[in-house]
């Protein structure tokens, strides 16, 4: 079956630090993975996107790579901000199952100053 | 992308009264999702609507606590029957994407006293 792994949070690091929210996946047929971030009291944006393997997707100085071999998508920034801190969802979908969506559990991050 | 409204954007219920939720896309989409969030939990697909057809229902959830309209393709109502604390969570549409991407409207937070 179809499945989502995250990384277990919460997640804190100072102002500037580098991110890695790790996320792997099972999947029957071909995956699209996607990260969606929600802020506090807010609904889920798609943050980024990769659809086959190899893939990068990249948005606001974060990136995912789409790795089959070892079927990861995590999320990295380089350098992370206050306003970053938000709640972290990796998802996939899958056409063999129809376009069904599955998340994983989520992952809090908090940036302090 | 697609734009998504809900209204309302939160309300107090309650217990044992119904509260229907409305969803407005800014554009016509075939496949409408009707999601629960539970306070600190991931997304858990409640239905999913088709305009012209009767909303299929995932398991553990029925027709008669969460009825479903979808009355053209730009418009769902999502009703929470009979309600009871355990019913407080967030409620979100969503819509499909032309990339198997999902895009989600702001959410409607419930709490049933």
């Amino acid at each position: 079956g179809n499945s989502v792994t995250q990384m277990e949070g919460p997640v804190t690091l100072s102002e500037e630090a580098f991110l890695t929210i790790n996320c792997t996946y099972t999947a029957t047929g071909y995956p699209s993975l996607f990260w969606y971030v929600q802020y506090p009291g807010e609904g889920l944006q798609l943050l980024l996107k990769a659809t086959k393997a190899d893939d990068k997707g990249s948005n606001k100085g974060f990136e995912a790579t789409y790795r089959k071999e070892t079927t990861s998508f995590h999320l990295e920034k380089g350098s992370v901000q206050v306003s970053d801190s938000a709640v972290y969802f990796c998802a996939l979908s899958d056409r063999i199952t129809g376009n069904q969506f599955y998340f994983g559990t989520g992952t809090s991050l908090t940036v302090i100053p | 992308s697609a734009v998504i409204s809900q209204k309302p954007s939160r309300d107090i219920c309650q217990r044992g009264t119904s509260l229907t939720i409305q969803c407005q896309v800014d554009s016509q989409v075939t496949m409408m999702f009707w999601y629960r969030q539970q306070p600190g939990q991931s997304l858990t697909l409640i239905a999913t609507a088709n305009q012209g057809s009767e909303a299929t229902y995932e398991s553990g959830f029925v027709i008669d606590k969460f009825p479903i309209s979808r009355p053209n393709l730009t418009f769902s109502t999502l009703t929470v029957s009979n309600m009871s604390p355990e019913d407080s969570s967030i409620y979100l549409c969503s819509v499909q994407g032309s990339a198997y991407e999902q895009y989600f409207g702001p959410g409607t937070r419930l709490t049933v006293t």
